[in-house]
């Protein structure tokens, strides 16, 4: 079965240089999430899209992340000029709705920037 | 958003032995709660999940306690295993799903 799939799963990239990280849901789930996790800490809350409403974008830390998410599926988190602290690793995770439902991750993207 | 910037504890076991890492959450309206498993490189996988309606819950190998009293949770391993190594996540739901700090479960030999 296919579970949530992310791309690409490595990205170096150099200082001042944007990049798109992108996020497969799970078919039919209607809530998708974003989380930036640093080496060795825990999940930092970034964005949250739930179905047509307008997404939670209070956890993305500057004006250089933005994030979308297209007929209600695919999602893509841009990182504008990037700067040597984004390095972590970049999660999604979808879930059936925002009810209390279970969050299913993807394995996320690596991020390293020089 | 919700920063979890401190480094992760550990807690050490030997193999074989019962572990229990616990979670103090924030929200007393919060009636979801998950336990969730991250090995090296992977993203967090669900373990066990309960509702405020019930005190405990029981799966393979895994039981999770829940005190709304102290809004405190548990999750207890049975005779632990090296695969069981990873860095174990409690999250509550009360509308917004907020992640704990994690711990770092580490399998001695």
């Amino acid at each position: 079965g296919a579970g949530v799939s992310q791309s690409p799963s490595n990205k170096v990239t150099e200082k001042g240089k944007d990049v798109e990280l992108r996020c497969d849901p799970i078919s039919g789930h209607t809530a998708l999430y974003w989380y930036r996790q640093s080496l060795g800490q825990g999940l930092e809350f970034l964005i949250y899209f739930q179905g047509n409403s307008a997404p939670d974008k209070s956890g993305l830390p500057s004006d250089r992340f933005s994030a979308e998410r297209t007929g209600g599926s695919v999602s893509t988190l841009t990182i504008q000029r990037t700067q040597q602290e984004d390095s972590a690793v970049y999660l999604c995770a979808s879930s059936l709705n925002t009810g209390g439902e279970t969050q299913y991750f993807g394995p996320g993207t690596r991020l390293l920037v020089l | 958003g919700e920063s979890v910037g401190l480094h992760l504890p550990t807690l050490s076991v030997q193999e074989g032995d019962n572990s229990i890492i616990n979670c103090a959450y924030s929200n007393s309206a919060s009636d979801y709660f998950i336990w969730y498993k991250q090995e090296s490189g992977k993203g967090p996988q669900f373990i066990i999940d309960i509702r405020s309606n019930m005190d405990k819950r029981q799966g393979q190998r895994v039981t999770v306690l829940l005190n709304k009293t102290v809004k405190h949770l548990s999750l207890q391993i049975a005779a632990t295993q090296p695969g069981d190594s990873a860095v174990y996540f409690c999250a509550e739901n009360g509308g917004r799903v907020i992640f704990g700090k994690g711990t770092r479960l580490h399998i001695l030999p």
